[in-house]
């Protein structure tokens, strides 16, 4: 089945502990990107990558990483999470490979929610 | 940068009437816009697009018109039915080298029996 797989789904942490969300999707696309979504304000963009190795900022990415060290794979990072960071955290995937062609359906994970204390 | 505003920010409406929700956009070279539906608790998902040499797409009681001389474009659903509850979002792009998708506040439709 096509999907795009985060963990973990849900967790609280405190302020300053790092952590990673894992996001993995198996439909072989280039493109993926993680986006934060708060009442209010949609679906905002932090990260997104064109392919392996090729990663850049999107709108929020203020207090995030993220690494493309496989196709498969674009994990999330938060190196001292802050309150500020509390969310609901999409991964998706797209069949997007640039050029006005080919626009690219996103494929969304089943989301995160980080509480972070 | 590019800047969606998304209008009405909740509706509600008696089922089988029509639902209409708006969006305007800042950049003029945006040219792809695509609408997304989460449903409560669940992932979004696309239900369709448009491209800006495309003044009308219709997929069955759906419907997403663009006017890129006033910046905006809109989302209509007919005959609406309990399934249609949901959050809607729409977004603006500019296809060209990379994929950055900016999205609107989102449009919380009830739909009422």
């Amino acid at each position: 089945e096509a999907q795009v797989t985060q963990n973990p789904r849900y967790l609280i942490t405190v302020t300053g502990k790092k952590l990673t969300v894992t996001c993995s999707q198996n439909m072989n696309h280039e493109y993926m990107s993680w986006y934060r979504q708060d009442p209010g304000l949609g679906l905002r963009q932090i990260y997104y990558s064109m392919n392996v190795e090729v990663t850049d900022k999107g709108d929020v990415p203020e207090g995030y990483k993220v690494s493309r060290k496989e196709k498969r794979n674009f994990p999330l990072i938060l190196e001292s999470p802050s309150p500020n960071q509390t969310s609901l955290y999409f991964c998706a995937s797209s069949t997007f490979r640039g050029g006005y062609q080919n626009t690219g359906e996103l494929f969304f994970g089943e989301g995160s929610r980080l509480t972070v204390l | 940068g590019e800047n969606v505003e998304q209008h009405p920010s909740t509706l509600s409406v008696q089922e089988g009437d029509s639902a209409v929700i708006k969006c305007t956009y800042s950049d003029s070279a945006s040219n792809y816009f695509p609408w997304y539906k989460q449903e409560l608790g669940k992932r979004p998902q696309l239900i369709i697009d448009i491209r800006s040499n495309v003044g009308e797409k219709k997929d069955q009681r759906i419907a997403v018109t663009l006017n890129k001389t006033a910046k905006h474009f809109s989302l209509h659903i007919t005959e609406t039915q309990p399934e249609d509850s949901a959050v809607y979002f729409c977004a603006a792009s500019i296809i060209q080298g990379a994929q950055k998708l900016v999205f609107g506040q989102g449009t919380r439709l009830t739909i009422n029996p």
